[in-house]
This record gives structure tokens, C-alpha cells and sequence, in this order.
């Protein structure tokens, strides 16, 4: 079965500073992978994905995540952060299965830009 | 070319009563997808639909929640004698095809039960 674990609950940085927020897989075959976004009381934004193309994975507004088999990871990082990036992210599976790829999310990881 | 809609975006209910959920998938998308995010949880799948089919409720409680996707209109997540812990918002989201194919949400509908 699919999972994801965000390693992070909440994750403060400061302005201009790197961002990075932790997310590990687990899969019994090649995961499709996904980051969304999640800004106060909206909905869900795609940031990027991962389907074995590439394994890093360059993504909007600067954020990009790269796959990594060996440690089952799925971090992401920007290198430089900015006030409009504080929001909710979750790192997410598709079941990509026969029943037709359910998505499964993590915990999500809340980022909070100080000044 | 509009995103998902969802509507309504806030919905208030008192218990026992019916809540109705409306998702347009985007144009061309004929998959749907409903999520649930309770309070201070992630997201929750609940069920996945095609037009006129149910192909996934593995995650649909099993008494009081029903879910469709008719031939002409949209898809509704219906939600009988609804109970405080039925109180979170619903995502719903499609995809032009099945599989790992991109999702794309609609801005959701907070329901709150009185």
C-alpha cells in the first residue's frame, strides 16, 4: 500500500531563507508524487510532480522537489523564501492502481515566513 | 477555461438535516474525485466517480453519505441526518483521465453542523 510521512508539522523560516520540508514514500512500485498547496481557507494548488521523467522536479512560484529511490524521499525545497509562501503543504501518492489513482495525503506541513 | 466548482463554499446545517454537496469538474475532466478535510487533518479520499459510475467508495462512510455523477450535470456529494462530526470541508477534484493523472481541486465547501 501507498503512504507518505511529512516529517515536519510546521516549519518557520525567515524571509530569504531557504525552505525545505521533508516528505518520505512508501510504495510497492514506482509512486507518481505530488506537492499541493494549501493557502488559508482555499482550496488545493499543484505545485509539481513526479512520474519518473526526471528526478528533480522543477515546479511553480521557484519550489522544485527531487525523488530520491535510494532514501524514498520526496523533499522540497526554494532556495529563497518570501511572505507569500506561508501556507499549508502536503506531499502527496497517487494510488495510480486499478481502481483509478486515488490520492493519498500526508499530514501536512505548515509553513510560517517571518519578516 | 474554469477551474473546478464547487458550490455552495459555506454550507450550515442542523443535525438531521440533509447537506448537498456540487462539484463541475473542469471542461474535458470526466473523472471526479471527493475529499474530506477534517478539523487539524489532512485529506481524506472518499470517493471516485465517471459519469453514471461509481468506481471507488472505499473511502465513503458506510450509512448516511451517497455520492453521483449523472449523465448531464454535476457530480453531488449528498449527506443525510448530518452530525457535528460531519462538520469539515469537502474537496472535490477531476482529472481528464484515470491513473496517475493530475488532479485538479475545486476551492472546496466548508460544511458546519449546528
Amino acid at each position: 500500500a501507498q503512504s507518505v510521512t511529512q516529517l515536519d508539522s510546521h516549519v518557520s523560516v525567515s524571509e530569504g531563507t531557504p525552505v525545505l520540508l521533508r516528505c518520505n514514500y512508501s510504495s510497492s512500485y514506482s509512486p507518481s508524487l505530488f506537492w499541493y498547496v494549501q493557502h488559508p481557507n482555499k482550496g488545493l494548488q499543484l505545485l509539481l510532480k513526479y512520474t519518473s521523467a526526471a528526478t528533480l522536479v522543477k515546479g511553480i512560484n521557484g519550489f522544485e522537489a527531487e525523488f530520491k529511490k535510494s532514501e524514498t524521499s520526496f523533499h522540497l525545497t526554494k532556495p529563497s523564501a518570501h511572505m507569500s509562501d506561508a501556507a499549508e503543504y502536503f506531499c502527496v501518492v497517487s494510488d495510480g492502481g486499478n481502481q483509478g489513482g486515488k490520492l493519498i495525503f500526508g499530514q501536512g506541513t505548515e509553513l510560517s515566513v517571518k519578516p | 477555461n474554469a477551474g473546478v466548482m464547487q458550490n455552495p463554499r459555506h454550507l450550515v446545517r442542523r443535525r438531521g438535516q440533509e447537506a448537498r454537496l456540487r462539484c463541475s469538474p473542469m471542461k474535458g475532466h470526466s473523472h471526479v474525485y471527493w475529499y474530506r478535510q477534517l478539523p487539524e487533518e489532512g485529506l481524506k479520499f472518499m470517493v471516485y466517480l465517471q459519469k453514471e459510475n461509481i468506481i471507488d467508495e472505499s473511502g465513503m462512510p458506510k450509512e448516511r453519505f451517497s455520492a453521483e455523477f449523472p449523465k448531464e450535470g454535476p457530480s453531488i456529494l449528498r449527506i443525510q441526518q448530518v452530525v457535528r462530526g460531519d462538520s469539515a470541508a469537502y474537496f472535490c477534484a477531476s482529472s481528464r483521465t484515470s491513473g496517475a493523472e493530475t488532479q485538479y481541486f475545486g476551492p472546496g465547501t466548508r460544511l458546519l453542523v449546528l
